[in-house]
């Protein structure tokens, strides 16, 4: 069982507003990952951590900006939300090993911005 | 990443073996199988992942064909609680790319 937790789970918020969507693991996993998935659609990554105070952008392009300043956080920030980032928000953790590199995920946040 | 062909949905009997397939034809030599599924829009859930073997854990087993260009997830006894999208993932990154899977519904 995987230990990593994403708050809120549930958030509607009204255009403009900032959000912070948090993530933190418990595992000491380098690597973190923010994955977007609209209902019914498929998992697209937004952006992920290959440790403190790396960031990288994903395959999908996102408004939103993430920092790592710990291991164990990795928040996503929407300076100011718009309906069009109404979507599921899905935090993920991993570490290598010499047998691959399995990737543990949150529960995920639902964000509906009116 | 190699590419992943899945079928897009399959049907199995509540109690029965399910075995889902996946063709990875490009697949190289050190890029790894994953399999993950998706429960009603939960987050991705690991199942199992190869290299060249075939694996088994609590939950399933993996049988990767010999030339690596094809694998099966099974699913020994599946149950309601099986029903998800399944995913089958290469890749020998840290990153791992979520195509649309396979929905798999679970009957009594």
């Amino acid at each position: 069982e995987a230990d990593i937790y994403q708050t809120p789970r549930y958030l509607v918020i009204g255009t403009g507003k900032k959000i912070t969507l948090e993530c933190s693991q418990t595992m000491g996993h380098d690597k973190m990952y923010w994955y977007q998935q609209d209902p019914g659609m498929e998992l697209h990554l937004i952006h992920y951590s290959y440790g403190v105070n790396s960031t990288e952008k994903g395959d999908l392009s996102s408004e939103s900006t993430v920092s790592r300043i710990r291991t164990e956080h990795f928040p996503l920030t929407l300076e100011s939300a718009r309906p069009s980032h109404t979507s599921q928000y899905l935090c993920a953790s991993s570490e290598w090993t010499f047998s691959g590199n399995t990737i543990y995920f949150g529960e995920g946040s639902w964000l509906t911005v009116v | 990443d190699a590419k992943t062909t899945q079928p897009p949905s399959m049907d199995c009997a509540e109690g029965r073996a399910a075995n889902l397939p996946c063709n990875h034809s490009t697949i190289s030599g050190n890029e790894y199988v994953y399999w993950y599924r998706q429960i009603h829009s939960q987050g991705p859930q690991y199942i199992i992942h190869g290299l060249k073997n075939n694996e088994t854990n609590e939950m399933a087993s993996l049988i990767i064909t010999e030339d690596r260009k094809s694998s099966t997830l099974i699913l020994p006894h599946a149950t309601l609680r099986d029903t998800a999208v399944y995913y089958c993932i290469v890749s020998n990154d840290y990153k791992l790319s979520f195509g649309a899977g396979t929905t798999v519904t679970v009957r009594a």
